[in-house]
């Protein structure tokens, strides 16, 4: 069975703060791949990175990092000088490898603030 | 290509009527899959299509639930005898679902804007 975790319900920082949005996941798959999604108050989810379990690199993209360690099945998010249009619902996400059915965690609302 | 496109964007609907909802996946994706998200958690999974063929139904999806890709493009998502419970957003999304010579990216599922349902 999968599962993913965000723990974090609700995060609110002020403007350029750095804010990490956690995600733990559960998986017996030996071979995965791990997502990160935003949903803005449109409602759209934007796919922001995925991730292979056998490449562990940590990604900086711009503002964005993604820290991925699976001795401790974690799959961290990090906006470096947070803005106003960071604010959004980041879904941590896992796909099982040859499988087809996203399992989502329940969601981080982050409100960036002035 | 715009990207994954699903109509109505809204629909509201007295309890015991049906609705249809309609899914365009990006062109060349020949995956697609239909999610269901309510008010404060992640979406989850209800059913995917490999071309025109339905590969996997969760048991989210009650017999009430028909979902249909008639010729591998567009998909229909239909709920009969709509229940307050059905209330949620309908997501679609499509993947390539099988590597791109020279890509490695082809299992990202890329979502439309979804299709808000309020039943009454």
């Amino acid at each position: 069975a999968q599962k993913v975790t965000q723990a974090q319900t609700e995060i609110s920082v002020v403007e350029k703060e750095d804010v990490t949005l956690d995600c733990v996941y559960e998986t017996r798959d030996t071979t995965y791949y791990l997502f990160w999604y935003k949903q803005p108050p449109s409602g759209e989810l934007v796919f922001l990175i995925r991730r292979n379990s056998f490449d562990e690199q940590n990604e900086i993209s711009g503002r964005y990092s993604w820290n991925f360690q699976k001795s401790t099945s974690s799959f961290n998010f990090t906006i470096t000088a947070s803005q106003v249009v960071d604010s959004a619902v980041y879904f941590c996400a896992l796909l099982p490898g040859g499988g087809n059915k996203l399992t989502f965690g329940t969601g981080t609302q982050l409100k960036v603030e002035l | 290509d715009t990207g994954v496109s699903q109509d109505p964007r809204h629909k509201i609907t007295k309890r015991g009527q049906n609705v249809t909802f309609r899914c365009d996946p990006i062109s060349e994706h020949n995956r697609l899959y239909w999610y269901r998200q309510t008010l404060g958690q992640g979406p989850e999974f209800l059913t995917y299509f490999q071309n025109e063929a339905q590969l996997e139904k969760s048991r989210l999806l009650s017999d009430r639930f028909s979902a249909e890709r008639p010729k591998g493009s567009f998909s229909t998502l239909e709920i009969q005898r709509t229940e307050q419970g059905d209330s949620a957003m309908y997501l679609c999304a499509s993947s390539l679902g099988k590597p791109r010579e020279g890509g490695t990216s082809y299992n990202e599922q890329f979502f439309g804007p979804g299709t808000r349902l309020t039943v009454l």
